[in-house]
């Protein structure tokens, strides 16, 4: 069965970096993509980017660019968001989710979620 | 700030039909597809509707979705104590170089 299970919970201090990794099993890592989806407390669904797991492809929010790195490891079929100079207002629980195709937002299967906290 | 908006809040009596509207604009809605996503307290969403109005495998023919010009609707019909939850339209946005858009959230409870 799909699964993608992420790294856990992190604590970090503003402007320090967070990396969080969503390992992927059960299907073809290099047949789909990786978005990710935060969460901040409380608050809606955010759209951060996408990663092609297939050549590494990418397409950033443009409110992300240049603070968000992703980038997959296809020997291990894991996918990793890397998210630097942390603020206050980056708190949030962080998702990866499964998709086919650039510009799709058909998220069929979901990581568990990693709670980023970023706090002096 | 989301791009799309929906009502903070719907709720309906067991077996009653609620019906969530997700109002958007030419570059998303109206010229993508829309997804709706169900999010129980606690958990990861969970993808509803797919390309407008088609249910995964899995998911009950209660819930419906439609799509007209810049406008979606998610409809939950026989409502039932287990749909109370927080549900989410989406949708692709061709503007600032092609970004994916969620709606603002809708709280349904089930009274």
């Amino acid at each position: 069965q799909v699964q993608l299970v992420q790294s856990g919970a992190e604590v970090k201090k503003p402007g320090a970096s967070v990396k969080v990794s969503c390992k992927a099993s059960g299907y073809t890592f290099t047949s789909y993509g990786i978005s990710w989806v935060r969460q901040a407390p409380g608050q809606g669904l955010e759209w951060m980017g996408w990663i092609s797991a297939y050549n590494g492809n990418t397409n950033y929010a443009q409110k992300l660019q240049g603070r968000v790195t992703m980038t997959t490891d296809t020997s291990t079929s894991t996918a990793y968001m890397e998210l630097r100079s942390l603020r206050s207002d980056d708190t949030a629980v962080y998702y990866c989710a499964r998709v086919s195709v650039a510009g799709d937002l058909h998220f069929d299967y979901w990581g568990q979620g990693t709670l980023v906290t970023v706090s002096s | 700030q989301s791009v799309l908006t929906q009502p903070p809040s719907a709720s309906g009596t067991p077996g009653q039909r609620v019906t969530i509207s997700c109002s958007g604009s030419s570059s998303n809605i109206g010229s993508n597809y829309v997804y709706w996503y169900q999010q129980l307290p606690g958990t990861a969403p969970k993808l509803l509707i797919y390309r407008n109005n088609q249910r995964p495998s899995g998911v009950p023919d209660r819930f419906s979705g439609s799509k007209s010009g810049t406008s979606a609707s998610l409809a939950i019909s026989g409502l039932r104590s287990e749909d109370e939850a927080d549900y989410y339209c989406a949708a692709w946005d061709d503007s600032l170089s092609g970004r994916g858009v969620f709606g603002t959230g809708t709280k349904v409870t089930v009274l």
